[in-house]
């Protein structure tokens, strides 16, 4: 079974710029949670989805949002990019929305705004 | 609030050692708790998930176990190989339904 897909693996946008990461999730998994990992802040949760609606959010700015389309891939798009937003973008899917799913994750998107 | 801890932040060891790793959680009201591996510049592994009934989970040569009344969590690795080193993180599921993780512990083997 193949595993969390990411893409793209690399990006490097500049100031200002909008990004779209996408994430395809196992097969057969319905729920896809996005997270942001940097050196200063470590691994901070963004949002979940789950049957094409979020349903959980992080502390994080309207700036960085997301959607599921009906196939259960994700993505996520931050618009007007700020150097802070450098970072290791994970995503991670799950069976199913909550507990007791246990998550597994991609091998993230490592974004670079310079 | 929950707030996730994971002391200590790096640990070296010999090859060979049996080791803890800690985990300490301020709302015990939680749903599970999760344990990853990370290697350098790559995702996480998923190790062990420990529903909130449970008491340990066991997977080869990893045990965890969770006291959610005293807010604690530790990862037990028998006969460490080199190969165990990665950064390991701990994620509690909350009643507020967010996974918040600690910071890590970056285990070094050495040979």
């Amino acid at each position: 079974k193949a595993g969390v897909t990411q893409t793209p693996r690399y990006l490097i946008k500049t100031r200002g710029q909008q990004v779209t990461l996408s994430c395809s999730p196992i097969s057969g998994h319905r729920s896809v949670s996005w997270y942001q990992q940097t050196p200063g802040q470590g691994l901070q949760f963004l949002f979940e989805y789950f049957s094409e609606t979020q349903r959980n959010k992080g502390n994080f700015p309207g700036r960085f949002s997301g959607r599921q389309f009906s196939n259960s891939r994700s993505e996520m798009n931050v618009s007007t990019l700020e150097l802070g937003d450098s970072a290791l973008y994970l995503c991670a899917s799950s069976l199913s929305f909550g507990s007791p799913y246990e998550q597994y994750f991609g091998p993230g998107t490592r974004l670079t705004v310079t | 609030k929950q707030e996730v801890t994971q002391i200590p932040a790096a640990l070296s060891v010999p090859e060979g050692e049996n080791l803890v790793l800690n985990c300490s959680f301020t709302d015990s009201a939680i749903y599970n708790l999760q344990w990853f591996r990370q290697d350098p510049g790559k995702g996480l592994t998923s190790l062990l998930l420990i529903q909130s009934s449970q008491r340990e989970q066991t997977s080869g040569r990893l045990n965890a176990s969770l006291d959610k009344s005293s807010g604690r969590s530790t990862l037990y690795i028998a006969a460490s190989q080199p190969g165990d080193s990665a950064t390991y993180l701990c994620a509690v599921y909350s009643s507020a339904s967010k996974i918040i993780f600690g910071s890590g512990t970056r285990l070094s083997i050495r040979p």
